[in-house]
């Protein structure tokens, strides 16, 4: 079982439609989590970054952490075409150490 | 320019043949990663460096040689390329004290 699991899609959804990506994870000592957004052909971008448990919002983003569940969740409101692009997640124990665990990925389609 | 670039962007080598990649980045963070991003695997470590003269291997090192002579600098080296190592290359950093990290650009490596 990876320690990390992301259903890489393709999800395909209308424009203006709510998105919700998710991911599960095994390793309980992770504190720290996010979100990375990679169009085609380019390097993964920040997104989103969380510690621990609760919500955070940022424009039309909300990242979602519930670590008794071990799982996390990306909504994504008023989807635009713009939106289109592999989204993943990422997380880590933190602790000064390099292993940051990233999530295979879910490509995203927002039709016009 | 401000950031994290990689060089060269696309790549065409030959069974066999040594090949090194660049990365360069303007922050003065402390570590840097190297990951290769396959389909079905997502991204995988291959080496990381804490600081200047420290580097230490990641999930899948085999193959590859780094070297970090200065902060700002981490190639990579394929050191006899083989057709398994056909891949896109990402460059990563963060401080010392984040999670987070920043990825370059990429750089599509094909070995024939």
């Amino acid at each position: 079982q990876k320690e990390v699991e992301q259903d890489p899609g393709p999800l395909s959804v209308p424009e203006g439609a709510i998105v919700s990506l998710n991911c599960t994870y095994s390793n309980s000592a992770f504190q720290y989590f996010m979100w990375y957004r990679q169009y085609s052909r380019k390097g993964p971008e920040l997104l989103m970054y969380t510690y621990s448990s609760g919500n955070k919002e940022d424009g039309r983003f909300t990242a979602q952490v519930d670590k008794s569940s071990k799982y996390i969740s990306l909504f994504i409101r008023d989807s635009q075409p713009s939106d289109s692009a592999t989204y993943l997640c990422a997380m880590s124990a933190g602790t000064g150490g390099f292993k940051t665990i990233f999530g295979a990925g879910t490509r995203l389609f927002v039709k016009a | 320019d401000a950031g994290i670039t990689q060089s060269p962007r696309y790549k065409i080598t030959e069974t066999g043949r040594q090949v090194t990649l660049m990365c360069h980045q303007t922050w003065s963070h402390s570590y840097m990663f190297w990951y290769r991003q396959d389909l079905g695997h997502g991204l995988r470590l291959i080496y990381y460096s804490a600081a200047a003269d420290i580097t230490d291997k990641g999930e899948v090192p085999d193959g590859y040689v780094v070297s970090r002579s200065k902060t700002e600098n981490f190639p990579l080296t394929l050191e006899s390329a083989t057709r398994s190592q056909t891949s896109v290359y990402f460059c990563a950093s963060r401080e010392t004290s984040a999670e987070e990290q920043y990825f370059g650009p990429g750089t599509r490596l094909t070995v024939t």
